[in-house]
């Protein structure tokens, strides 16, 4: 399957700080998510985004499909926005339609 | 609006008993993906299924586990006689296309003791 690499691993913020957090993938993909899994563990869809750039908020993410990456921008990072980043991607076949996961980010915002 | 509801969200059993979790999908989703996550690792993906149909099951061990998505209810993944190394966070995720879009449910926490 896929190979999903993600950096960095671990990450550590002071509140108002901005991150980019990095998705690269072994293989060129025609789905991409960005998740968030906050303290809690529940998992939140962020992203949507196969291709091109899309903002929602104070996040951001971007797609390069033919270099096989993708990016999610934090801006003024918050103490909410601690948690467990994922990407995941697929490659849509008659076959499977399973996301492969990166191992995620983890963020933590200090105060 | 409803997501998808999974229950229960925590469930403890002995070792060789039985687990079975539920999954609700949004309302007019009718693909439903099942993933496991172990303690500090990614989601690895266990099944995909369709109405009464198993579509992908590449993920799923080869014993002991089963799932289900019949045509009127939850779709159902059951974990006979379970063991230690079952112990993780499941979650079911659903789409209204094939791998377009997904949306997750909180989980289930299942605890072997």
């Amino acid at each position: 399957g896929i190979q999903v690499e993600q950096s960095p691993p671990d990450l550590i913020l002071q509140e108002g700080a901005n991150s980019t957090l990095r998705c690269n993938f072994s293989d060129s993909v025609n789905n991409l998510q960005w998740f968030h899994q906050n303290p809690w563990g529940q998992l939140i869809n962020l992203f949507y985004i196969p291709s091109g750039t899309k903002q929602n908020g104070r996040l951001s993410a971007t797609t390069v499909a033919t270099e096989r990456y993708s990016l999610l921008y934090i801006s003024s990072s918050q103490t909410t926005d601690s948690g467990v980043y994922f990407c995941a991607g697929n490659r849509n076949s008659n076959s499977g339609y399973a996301l492969n996961f990166g191992k995620g980010t983890s963020l933590l915002v200090t105060p | 609006n409803a997501g998808v509801m999974q229950n229960p969200r925590h469930l403890v059993r002995r070792r060789g008993q039985e687990a079975r979790l539920r999954c609700s999908p949004v309302k007019g989703h009718s693909h439903v993906y099942w993933y496991r996550q172990l303690p500090e690792e990614g989601l690895k993906f266990m099944v995909y299924l369709q109405k009464e149909n198993i579509i992908d099951e590449s993920g799923m061990p080869k014993e002991r586990f089963s799932a289900e998505f019949p045509k009127e209810g939850p779709s159902i993944l059951r974990i006979q006689q379970v063991v230690r190394g079952d112990s993780a966070a499941y979650f079911c995720a659903s789409s209204a296309k094939g791998g377009n879009g997904y949306t997750f449910g909180s989980g289930t926490r299942l605890t072997v003791v």
